[in-house]
């Protein structure tokens, strides 16, 4: 059974910086593309990051600030946030795919305020 | 970037009656390989994102078979052949053949 546990999530100041975690399980995690979705409060889904074999993509909303990761030994995959902002403020869901988006971890909560 | 135009966007709907959910895509999805990759995503309350459909018209690993997907290009349509109590939450058609991958707005299904 896939499993995918996000961590990480907290109250951050504008400006400022945290990561996210994602531990994988239940598949073979090397052989697949890990994605990045968030959801702030009420709204829809926003496509954030994917790391594929093609290397990390990002929405515009966060290209600069924001830096996907992947430790294949640990079944891992990070996203580092910088320069937080309050739109950034969401749950941000941990992801299994690229073009078959199959799996979603709960999600962990961001929330930038001052 | 594509985007991605669901109607309706709230649909309420009569126990065991069907329904059905539009999605439109300003481009073709039909990738370079020849899929085309539209999904469709259900979210209960307070749930993450479940997928239900893939490549338009796959059903994922234990959706109930009343739940079908159809189009080709840029049009798509998901169905519901008849709503049951836990079908409640919002529906979202997605797509992952381009960078940045969308969403539709999502469309919320309701019981009347």
């Amino acid at each position: 059974e896939v499993q995918l546990l996000e961590s990480g999530g907290a109250l951050v100041q504008p400006g400022g910086s945290l990561r996210l975690s994602c531990a994988a399980s239940g598949f073979t995690f090397s052989s697949f593309a890990m994605t990045w979705v968030r959801q702030a409060p009420g709204k829809g889904l926003e496509w954030v990051s994917t790391i594929s074999w093609s290397g990390p993509h990002y929405a515009d909303s966060v290209r600069g600030r924001f830096t996907i990761s992947r430790d294949n030994s640990q079944n891992m995959v990070y996203l580092q946030m910088n320069s937080l902002r309050a739109e950034d403020t969401a749950i941000y869901y941990c992801a299994k795919g690229l073009y078959l988006i199959s799996d979603w971890g709960q999600g962990a909560m961001v929330t930038v305020s001052s | 970037d594509i985007v991605m135009t669901q109607t309706p966007l709230s649909s309420p709907v009569t126990l065991g009656q069907p329904a059905s959910i539009s999605c439109r895509s300003s481009q073709s999805l039909v990738h370079s390989d020849g899929n085309t990759y539209l999904s469709w995503l259900q979210q209960r309350p307070g749930q993450p994102p479940r997928l239900l459909i893939y490549e338009i018209s796959n059903r994922f690993s234990g959706v109930p078979d009343r739940f079908s997907g159809s189009g080709a290009g840029t049009d798509f349509t998901l169905k519901i052949s008849r709503v049951e109590a836990e079908d409640v939450g919002v529906y979202y058609c997605m797509q992952t053949t381009q960078f940045p991958h969308t969403f539709g707005q999502g469309t919320k299904l309701e019981i009347k």
